[in-house]
């Protein structure tokens, strides 16, 4: 039973370029949802994504956007990159038909703006 | 407004100790609690989820406790080995959602032989 699954693990860029990241949840799971975790904090949330619709969003600006794809796999994009959105990107998936609320992570995608 | 704290932000103990890592937050009415660990530079690992009508959890060496009442969580590791070297974060939801995880800064533990 495959887990949640990221790409890439790791990636660099520069200031001003944007960047995509993909997802593809636990098996039998249809909700994805992204965080980002800075260095020594914990994890804060950014959007959920369930039946291809960005759901609920947290205080992050709109160059942060994302995709669900019909097999539930999902896709964040960030534009205009900035120094300080250098971060490990986590992905986390859940299942709406469980009334448990037990959430699945990642290893997650470290991202790095030069 | 929820808030998550975690005491101690760090713990270093000789292998076979009992621990105790605390968790709490502000808002009561929580609809669940999960624990998880995380390695250096991984993701989470799911440890123990307690929902909002239980008192406690357990899952092999680790139990862990909640008291809705006064805000806290406790989790209790017994036995410790210096595989359980990692940093444990406590989570909630924000309101209903339980994608929606409002987490602590974590408690960076250290296990030595």
């Amino acid at each position: 039973d495959a887990g949640v699954t990221q790409s890439p693990t790791h990636l660099i860029k520069t200031r001003g370029q944007q960047v995509t990241l993909r997802c593809s949840p636990k098996s039998g799971h249809d909700t994805v949802s992204w965080y980002q975790q800075a260095l020594g904090q914990g994890p804060q949330f950014i959007f959920q994504y369930y039946e291809e619709e960005e759901r609920q969003r947290g205080n992050f600006p709109d160059r942060f956007s994302g995709h669900q794809y019909p097999n539930y796999s999902s896709e964040l994009n960030v534009n205009a990159l900035l120094l300080g959105d250098s971060a490990l990107y986590l992905c986390a998936s859940s299942f709406s038909g469980t009334n448990t609320g037990e959430l699945f992570f990642g290893e997650g995608s470290r991202l790095t703006v030069l | 407004k929820q808030e998550v704290t975690q005491i101690p932000a760090a713990l270093s103990v000789p292998e076979g100790e009992n621990l105790v890592l605390n968790c709490s937050f502000t808002d009561s009415a929580i609809y669940n609690l999960q624990w998880f660990r995380q390695d250096p530079g991984k993701g989470l690992t799911s440890l123990l989820l307690i929902q909002s009508s239980q008192r406690e959890q357990t899952s092999g060496r680790l139990n862990a406790s909640l008291d809705k009442s006064s805000g806290r969580s406790t989790l209790y590791i017994a036995a410790s080995q210096p595989g359980d070297s990692a940093t444990y974060l406590c989570a909630v939801p924000r309101g209903y959602n339980t994608d929606k995880l409002i987490f602590g800064t974590g408690t960076r533990l250290q296990v030595f032989p």
